[in-house]
């Protein structure tokens, strides 16, 4: 079956840091891949996704690059803020109707 | 647009006690249907999963079970609740379809089970 992996973190950055989570896939074909973020005490949100080799994901600045030759799909954000303060989850579709999630990395920013 | 339901939203429960979490989605038909667990420190780990009406399909054995009486209805069940079964439980949903061509799958707000 298909896994993810990515650093269960906190990751702590001060605001305006550069941001990289990363998160690397094992699957049989070629999978759909994900970014959820989760806010305290909510549920999951999509924040992008790639469904296909060398796409770039992208959505309230962050960014994920679909990377087939080393099977990755790293979230990036240029400059974090206080309000992005959140757990994010790597996910790759696979398998009949299923999607295989990350542990999920807490971030962490300070002002 | 299509909207995801779920409650109770919190629940305390003594263990032996039975469960009843119930998910419902608006807005689409023939939606595949998902129970998800995220305990403290471990992700998300897939429960049940459903592509329609009272067929469900379990990715871990344990006291818990799932039905769909409805189309876009969805119910996560336990008989005799233990302490291990405490976390967070989201319901959610995708479209018709495979999720391997790219479609997405959307979550509930989730709910939080304590078993005490």
């Amino acid at each position: 079956g298909n896994s993810v992996t990515q650093m269960e973190g906190p990751v702590t950055l001060s605001e305006e840091a550069f941001l990289t989570i990363n998160c690397t896939y094992t699957a049989t074909g070629y999978p759909s891949l994900f970014w959820y973020v989760q806010y305290p005490g909510e549920g999951l949100q999509l924040l992008l996704k790639a469904t296909k080799a060398d796409d770039k994901g992208s959505n309230k600045g962050f960014e994920a690059t679909y990377r087939k030759e080393t099977t990755s799909f790293h979230l990036e954000k240029g400059s974090v803020q206080v309000s992005d303060s959140a757990v994010y989850f790597c996910a790759a579709s696979g398998g009949y109707q299923k999607v295989t999630f990350g542990i999920g990395t807490k971030l962490q920013v300070i002002p | 647009s299509q909207t995801i339901h779920q409650w109770p939203a919190t629940l305390v429960q003594p263990v032996g006690s039975p469960l009843s979490l119930e998910c419902t989605v608006e807005g689409t038909s023939n939606p595949n249907l998902y129970w998800y667990r995220q305990a403290a420190g471990r992700g998300l780990q897939l429960l049940f999963y459903s592509v329609g009406i009272g067929q469900i399909s379990s990715e871990v054995p344990q006291n818990l079970s799932a039905s769909r009486p409805q189309d876009r209805q969805f119910i996560l069940s336990s008989k005799k609740l233990l302490l291990s079964d405490s976390g967070f439980y989201l319901c959610a949903w995708s479209p018709r379809g495979t999720v391997g061509s790219g479609n997405t799958i959307y979550f509930g707000e989730g709910s939080w089970l304590t078993v005490v």
